[in-house]
Formats: structure tokens, sequence, C-alpha cells
């Protein structure tokens, strides 16, 4: 069975912390996908990466960062959180040139 | 990406169909449709998607239209199960292209 693992499922944080959203795919995907989900705004684009070390940005990449180290794991990074990036956070991939994506169960962060 | 157009919300009976309307009026010629549906607290799963004939899996059919400016996905016999929000796409399955989910239609599977 094809996984997508998020390493946290809740986080609650204070602002100003650095915050790391882990995601690890064990299907050997080029691409890789971070979105965030509010309510009334679906999902939405932050960062995406089609390759090791290759990263783009999405719609809404202030305030984040990644890192794409090895093929299966994409970090989201928080470099000083705030309160307006609580939200729900949503790890994908996909096989280069498709688009079926698989998700993972994703990861709750309150930032206090 | 061409962008699409769905009810934000519908309600079914259960035991019946579930037809769920998308209108992408500007898509391109090489661009798929996909559907994905997001189940209360979990992450979206990838239903369904075609390019220009219709298509059924174990989960769903797609049904495009002739001039492919809107499709419905159907469920033949909804359950309990399918209430979720459910996510038309449009997109070049090319890397590199986003993809937009919008709001999507929450489909309440009522008993």
């Amino acid at each position: 069975d094809v996984k997508v693992t998020q390493s946290s499922r809740y986080l609650v944080k204070r602002t100003g912390e650095k915050v790391f959203l882990e995601c690890v795919q064990d299907m050997d995907h080029e691409n890789m996908f971070w979105y965030r989900q509010d309510p009334g705004l679906g999902l939405r684009l932050i960062y995406f990466s089609y390759d090791v070390k290759m990263k783009e940005k999405g719609d809404i990449p202030e305030g984040y960062s990644v890192s794409r180290e090895k093929k299966e794991r994409f970090s989201l990074i928080l470099e000083s959180a705030s309160t307006n990036q609580t939200s729900m956070y949503l790890c994908a991939s996909t096989y280069v040139n498709t688009g079926e994506l698989f998700f993972g169960e994703g990861s709750r962060l309150t930032v206090l | 990406d061409a962008k699409t157009t769905q009810p934000t919300s519908m309600d079914c009976a259960e035991g019946r169909a579930a037809n769920l309307p998308c209108n992408h009026s500007t898509i391109s010629g090489n661009e798929y449709v996909y559907w994905y549906r997001q189940i209360h607290s979990q992450g979206p799963q990838y239903i369904i998607h075609g390019l220009k004939n219709n298509e059924t899996n174990e989960m769903a059919s797609l049904i495009i239209t002739e001039d492919r400016k809107s499709s419905t996905l159907i469920l033949p016999h909804a359950t309990l199960r399918d209430t979720a929000v459910y996510y038309c796409i449009v997109r070049v399955d090319t890397t590199g292209n986003q993809f937009y989910f919008g709001t999507g239609t929450s489909l309440t599977v009522i008993p």
C-alpha cells in the first residue's frame, strides 16, 4: 500500500517558534507538495518540489520555507510561527507527469 | 490551468446515484479532468480522471461532455461513507503544473 506519512497529527506552538513539519513517502515519487487548508478557502499550495534539492513557490509561500535533501522526504519550515499560520497542513506526492496525488493525513498546527 | 465551478453543496439519498457537476468552460485541449474527495479530517483521495472519453472505475464514473466544457462525477449507489467534499480539477499533466483544488462540493448522503 502506498503511503505518505506526516510526522505529527497535532501540534501546538507559540508565536515566534521555529516549526518543522516532516513528510515522508515510500513510493519513490519525484513530486512532493505542501498545502494548507483553511475553512472557506480550500487547499492552497505553499511549495512544491519535483526533484531532490529543487523547490518551487506555490501561491502562498510567504512565511514558509522547504527542504528536500532526500527524494522521500519533504520538510516544511515555519521560521517564526505566527497566529495566522494556524491551519491544517497537508503533504502530497505523485509520480512525474501524472495527476494522481497521494496525500498524508494532515498536520493540524495551532500557534498561540 | 483552467478554473472550475462546482455547486457549494448537494444532498443525496442513501442508495441513490449521486451526480456531481463541474463546469470547466475554459478547458484547453490537453487538460485532464480530475476528481478527488476529502472525508472529514483526512487528506484528499484521488477518485478518477479523464481527457475526452467517459471513464469508470470501482469508485465512480466520469462523464465528460463532447465539448469538454463540463463533466459529471457519478457515484452509482451512494452510501453514508460517501459524505465528503468533492473537488473537480483540470490540469495539464506536466511536471511543475499545479493542482488547483478550489472549495469543491460538499456532498451529504442522507439515510
